[in-house]
């Protein structure tokens, strides 16, 4: 069963700031990892996806990496603003299922 | 509007009765999925379906049931609720590229 852990589970940053987001898997034949955003009391949008043959995305001010050789994924947010401040989650595609990490609690603080 | 759509938003319900959650995309997307979240564990699989009359078990399917007559519809049924399915469910579908879409999610309570 693939296992996918996000490192740390909250973070606070001040505005301006530059900041990565860690996700691990330990599975490598996931064939797609996304991201995605989830605000409080809402459900989730999707920020980026990365299918396994690329090593990266990129949505505006966010840069998504995959590396499936060491089971890890980041998520580069450039010149955070208080608007990005949520829930980011991972989520590796093995077979037909999505395994979700349980998320960092992002707050960018003005 | 274009999306998925879930029904109710909120319920709450006593433990023995049976609860359908429905859910409805408007892309014609052939997979659909749904989901619990809880604290500490994330977002689990409950069951998927890869097109109409087509369903399979996530990774926590017990105490639920699913169908899909039509490709739009996707309702999931608690066939008696417990406590321990307290939670947010969440629907899903999986679009071009294999990006997926959810709704904005059930909050259920049962008492």
């Amino acid at each position: 069963k693939q296992e996918v852990t996000q490192i740390p589970a909250a973070l606070s940053v001040p505005e301006g700031e530059n900041l990565v987001l860690n996700c691990s898997f330990t599975d490598s034949a996931i064939y797609n990892l996304q991201w995605f955003r989830q605000d409080p009391g809402k459900g989730l949008t999707s920020l980026l996806l990365i299918q396994s043959s690329q090593r990266e995305q990129t949505s505006g001010r966010l840069n998504a990496s995959l590396d499936k050789s060491s089971g890890r994924s980041t998520l580069y947010i450039a010149a955070s603003q208080p608007g990005d401040s949520a829930t980011y989650l991972c989520a590796g595609g093995v077979g037909n299922q999505f395994y979700f990490g349980t998320g960092t609690s992002l707050t960018v603080i003005p | 509007d274009a999306g998925i759509t879930q029904s109710p938003r909120y319920k709450i319900t006593e433990t023995g009765r049976q609860v359908t959650l429905m859910c409805h995309q408007t892309w014609s997307h052939s997979y659909m999925f749904w989901y619990r979240q809880d604290l500490g564990h994330g977002l689990r699989l409950i069951y998927y379906s890869a097109a109409a009359d087509i369903t399979d078990k996530g990774e926590v399917p017990d105490g639920y049931v699913v169908s899909r007559s039509k490709t739009e519809n996707f309702p999931l049924t608690l066939e008696s609720a417990t406590r321990s399915q307290t939670s947010v469910y969440f629907c899903a579908s999986r679009g071009i590229k294999e990006t997926q879409y959810f709704g904005p999610g059930t909050r259920l309570l049962v008492l």
